[in-house]
């Protein structure tokens, strides 16, 4: 098993909805990131979140870290074809040792 | 500025064949991972190496050795492939305050 599980694992929405992606641990981390990946690219930051309870908004998107920094949630609202990609997060539990989670496929249908 | 460089972008193994990963980077970064991505399974840590000259073993080791040739290179290594290795595999470095990893295009590796 791995450390972080994402939830859910596919998802297929109309453009304009909204929808919130898990990541859940019972394993602590110093920060926790979210990345999106295109096909046949690595994966880019969207954002870092490193103080429990935190929220950062970045456009339409928003991040959370959990309180006890073990799980966290990216909410998409107004979702766009353009968000379409695989989400990943991924925590650093020791100083720049990081671990993924087992990602999220969205699918925005114009 | 390339940033991670890895070679090859594509490779056919037959069982039991032996290849290495090379990975390169011109950020002047102290840490280098190798990942491993398979469907359903996110991206999965092989090995690290915090600064040259140190490496130690992520979530699956097994079957892969590694090299930190210089603060430049980090490579992987496939003694003998195994169907189940086939998989893309990613090269990353971060030094940076932020710890924002960067990326390589990936290296898809198929073992028949």
């Amino acid at each position: 098993t791995q450390l972080l599980e994402q939830s859910p694992q596919f998802l297929s929405i109309q453009e304009g909805e909204n929808l919130t992606v898990y990541c859940n641990s019972s394993s602590v981390f110093s920060s926790l990131q979210w990345y999106r990946q295109e096909p046949g690219e690595g994966p880019v930051l969207l954002v870092t979140v490193v103080t429990g309870g935190e929220v950062k908004k970045l456009k339409r998107l928003t991040f959370q870290f959990g309180d006890a920094r073990k799980d966290s949630s990216l909410h998409i609202t107004a979702a766009q074809p353009g968000d379409t990609g695989l989400y990943l997060c991924a925590g650093d539990r020791t100083g720049n040792q990081f671990y993924f989670g087992t990602g999220t496929s969205l699918t925005v249908i114009p | 500025n390339a940033g991670v460089t890895q070679t090859p972008k594509f490779q056919v193994l037959k069982t039991g064949q032996s290849m290495t990963l090379q990975c390169a980077q011109d950020m002047n970064h102290n840490s280098m991972y190798w990942y491993r991505q398979d469907p359903g399974m996110g991206l999965r840590l092989i090995y690290y190496s915090a600064s040259e000259g140190t490496t130690d073993k992520g979530e699956v080791p097994n079957g892969y050795n590694v090299s930190r040739l210089n603060k430049r290179e980090f490579s992987l290594r496939l003694e003998s492939a195994a169907p189940s290795q086939t998989s893309v595999y990613f090269c990353a470095t971060t030094g940076g305050v932020t710890g924002e990893l960067f990326f390589g295009e990936g290296s898809r590796l198929t073992v028949l």
